[in-house]
């Protein structure tokens, strides 16, 4: 089973500043099978990214998704309120999905 | 637009079968295009890939559950449902019904998800 670690575990900033959010492989991961989820509390996840890199219907383009192997970044260019909430990364692997433990962006 | 909703009872005692149905509107659960999963979150973890099936019949589960949970389709009731036996109260969890888009390879319909604990 493919391990997907994300870090920072939670990521204080503030309005109008950088998200940079990571996720690690435990081996490397085809791009067109990488995807990111946004989630706010009480709610089920919403896709952000999928194939590393492609933004969902309706994302705004403030939200980037890079990255290639085992190490993927999910970049959010300017925080605005809404964009507070918990990321989690996704990847399919030979046999079954497996989620990332999460980043939670918080206010600073 | 398609939505779906998740049904099943919010406690089932340990040892005993978790069974949830999830109810596809505003399409048809035979749409091309998808397969249709269980998903599950324990409170404050990430969440994790249950199974899918698609609308013949087809199902892929999770290795580490695979021993116990079996899902099913109803395409005349446009439903799927999930079954998992042997419940512990590591069970317990926001369970998630939600349409695996092949396209994208990820999951872009979602269920709001619904609440089973289990305990006696």
């Amino acid at each position: 089973e493919v391990v997907l670690t994300q870090s920072p575990g939670t990521l204080s900033l503030s309005p109008g500043e950088r998200a940079t959010l990571s996720c690690r492989a435990s081996q490397s991961v085809s791009n067109s099978n990488l995807v990111w989820y946004q989630q706010k509390p009480g709610q089920a996840p919403r896709l952000l990214i999928y194939g590393a890199s492609n933004r969902a219907t309706g994302i705004p383009d403030r939200f980037t998704g890079s990255g290639s192997g085992t190490d993927f970044t999910l970049t959010i260019s300017r925080l605005e309120s809404e964009d507070f909430a918990v990321y989690y990364c996704q990847q399919y692997g030979i046999s079954a999905w497996t989620f990332g433990q999460g980043t939670k962006v918080e206010f600073k | 637009q398609v939505q779906l909703q998740e049904s099943g009872p919010g406690l089932v005692k340990p040892s005993q079968t978790l069974s949830l149905t999830c109810t596809v509107s505003g399409g048809s659960i035979s749409s091309a295009g998808y397969y249709w999963s269980w998903i599950r979150q324990p409170a404050g973890k990430g969440p994790e890939w249950i199974g899918r099936i698609y609308n013949s019949g087809s199902a892929n589960y999770n290795p580490s559950l695979k021993s116990r949970v079996t899902i099913s389709v109803d395409t005349s009731r446009n439903q799927f449902s999930l079954r998992l036996t042997s419940v512990t109260a590591a069970d317990t969890a926001v369970y998630f019904c939600a349409g695996d888009n092949w396209v994208k390879a990820a999951f872009d319909i979602w269920g709001r998800g619904t609440m089973v604990t289990v305990a006696s």
